[in-house]
Parts: structure tokens; sequence; C-alpha cells
């Protein structure tokens, strides 16, 4: 069983619908990140959550540390927002353990 | 902004060859990463380094070595490159609000 598991592995979505997709995850961590990857692109981070909720832009965060679960919502999800959406968890020394990615197509 | 720079976005070179890929970051992070990225596999961690001279091995370090002269600095090398290194390798600092600062990868093919 992977540390980072996340759902779903594809997700398809039509313009201005609400997007949300899981991680889960087995270890302890110091904090949990969201990462976002376009077609050929290098990768770019969203968010770092060590508790609670954030918010950028369309973009939300949640994590619950107890449950050790996070959700990134998109919401009037767009054209532009088609990438591969990775949740990674940071445990000692700075290290990231990364679920596989969940790739969200948005049709017009 | 934290800048993460990656010296070659694609390189082609032949098998045996001895390869460099660089990384430099301009925001005097301590940490350090590689990782290479592959289909179905997702990323994998080669080396980090968490200061000069300090480096230590990741989870897939066989083929590769690594090099930290100076702080901003981060050299890959692939000592006799061969076809299964073919891959994409990122380059990543920690530091800052977000955390983590990726480069935007070097796509190497062996061939």
């Amino acid at each position: 069983k992977n540390e980072v598991e996340q759902s779903p592995q594809n997700l398809t979505a039509q313009e201005g619908e609400f997007i949300t997709i899981n991680c889960s995850y087995s270890v302890g961590i110091s904090a949990l990140h969201w990462l976002q990857q376009h077609p050929g692109g290098g990768i770019v981070s969203l968010f770092m959550l060590s508790s609670g909720k954030k918010k950028h832009g369309r973009l939300i965060a949640t994590i619950n540390i107890q449950e050790k679960h996070s959700s990134l919502h998109i919401t009037a999800s767009h054209p532009r927002d088609s990438a591969v959406y990775i949740c990674a968890v940071r445990a000692a020394g700075n290290k990231l353990t990364f679920g596989g990615g969940t790739r969200v197509l948005v049709k017009p | 902004d934290v800048k993460v720079t990656q010296s070659s976005r694609y390189l082609v070179k032949r098998t045996g060859e001895k390869v460099f890929l660089e990384c430099v970051q301009d925001m005097d992070h301590e940490n350090m990463f590689w990782y290479r990225q592959d289909p179905g596999l997702g990323l994998r961690l080669i080396y980090f380094s968490y200061d000069v001279k300090m480096k230590e091995k990741g989870d897939i370090p066989e083929g590769y070595s690594v090099s930290r002269e100076k702080k901003e600095r981060f050299s890959l090398i692939l000592e006799s490159a061969s076809t299964n290194q073919t891959s994409m390798y990122l380059c990543a600092s920690t530091g800052g609000p977000l955390g983590y600062t990726f480069g935007s990868g070097t796509r190497l093919t062996v061939v």
C-alpha cells in the first residue's frame, strides 16, 4: 500500500463545475503539499498545509490531521485548470512522498 | 519570487557519456533535491543535500552522483549514461511560503 493515495486517478469535468480531489496518507507528517503540473511542464507548488484550510483564487485546500486526509477543491473550473494535481507529504528531513497524481480535464 | 533554474530543458546524450545536470536556486535555501519522473512511477527521489558539501541518498541513487560545492548550485551527475536513465529530471529547493519550489525540469534522452 502506498503511503500517499490520491483519488480519483482521472477526472473529467465540464467548464464551471466544482471539482474535488482527495488525498489520504498513512504516515506522520509535518506538512502536506498540493502541486500542479501542466502537460510537458514543470511542477508548481499550489499550497503547503499543516492544518485547517487555505484558499487562493478558485482553489481551496483543506486538511484533517486526525483523519490523515486532505482535499483540493477547484471552484468554477476552467479549461486552463486541466493538469495533473499531485499530493505530497513532508515527513522527516524535508523529503516529500508523492501520491500518484490526479489527471484533470476540464472541457469547454 | 524564488527561482530554481535548470540549465537545460531538453538533452540528448549517448550511452556511456558522462552527463551533468545543473540546478541553481537564488534564495539561499539550504535543502535541495533531485527527482526523476517516469510515467506510471511518479516522482522518485534520487539525492538530496541539506548543506554545502553534504549529500544524502534518496530512494534510487544507483547510477547517479551529486555535487554541492556552493549553496546555490546542486549538480546531478550520470557517471555513464544508460538508456534506462531516459527520464524527466526535476530539481527542487525548500523554503518560502509554499515550502517547495521546483525547476522547470530537464527531459533527458539517452540513445
